[in-house]
């Protein structure tokens, strides 16, 4: 089992570019969930997907960031027109069914120059 | 205002001592409280967990401490090794809710060998 695959590890843009983030979860998995996490706000939640379906998208800022889960093998996390302060590391993680315990990828690493 | 707070942002101990690792939080309906490991370049790990129902769990040299009354929790890493250096986040949630884990600023440990 290769473990929550998020691709690409590292992304450069420039603001105001678009920026798409992949995220493939463990088979079998039924939860999916995106963080960001930066050295001064630390870990913070963005949204969660359960069984393909959106669940709770209260940590998304409302403008420029979106994410989807078209399949049940991946997500997706854009950001619309970057600004330096997207700058940071984008966790995908994913969940068994009927479990709290998150196995994160590996993260990308966002820098909006 | 936080709900997950860690009183220490970095801590230093020696091989062989024990780390103690600091938690409390604000919402009491929170019920679920798991530790996860971050290693520089890698996404976090679960680590230990404990339900509010219980107020110890071991696991090896790592044990977690939890006092409802007071809303705080620890984590002790016994015998510590300098391969144990890493981020330590504490979480929270309530599992009967959006199970979105809301994670404290983490605490960098290391081990001096």
């Amino acid at each position: 089992n290769a473990g929550v695959i998020q691709t690409p590890r590292h992304k450069v843009t420039g603001k105001g570019q678009e920026a798409t983030l992949w995220c493939e979860p463990i088979s079998g998995h039924s939860a999916v969930f995106w963080y960001r996490q930066t050295i001064v706000q630390g870990l913070e939640f963005l949204t969660y997907f359960r069984n393909q379906a959106p669940i709770d998208d209260s940590g998304m800022p409302k403008e420029r960031f979106s994410a989807q889960m078209p399949n049940q093998s991946h997500s997706t996390l854009k950001i619309q027109s970057t600004q330096p302060q997207d700058s940071a590391v984008y966790l995908c993680a994913s969940s068994p069914p009927s479990s709290e315990r998150l196995f994160f990828g590996h993260g990308t690493k966002l820098s909006v120059l | 205002q936080q709900q997950v707070r860690q009183s220490s942002q970095s801590l230093t101990v020696w091989e062989g001592e024990t780390a103690i690792l600091n938690c409390s939080y604000e919402n009491s309906a929170f019920d679920y409280f798991p530790w996860y490991q971050q290693f520089p370049g890698e996404g976090p790990a679960l680590l230990i967990a404990i339900r509010s129902v219980s107020d110890k769990k071991e696991d090896g040299r790592f044990t977690i401490f939890f006092n409802k009354r007071e809303k705080n929790l620890s984590l002790h890493i016994k015998d510590s090794q300098p391969g144990d250096s890493a981020t330590y986040f504490c979480a929270a949630t309530l599992s009967s809710g959006s199970w979105q884990l809301i994670f404290g600023s983490g605490t960098q440990l290391t081990v001096m060998p």
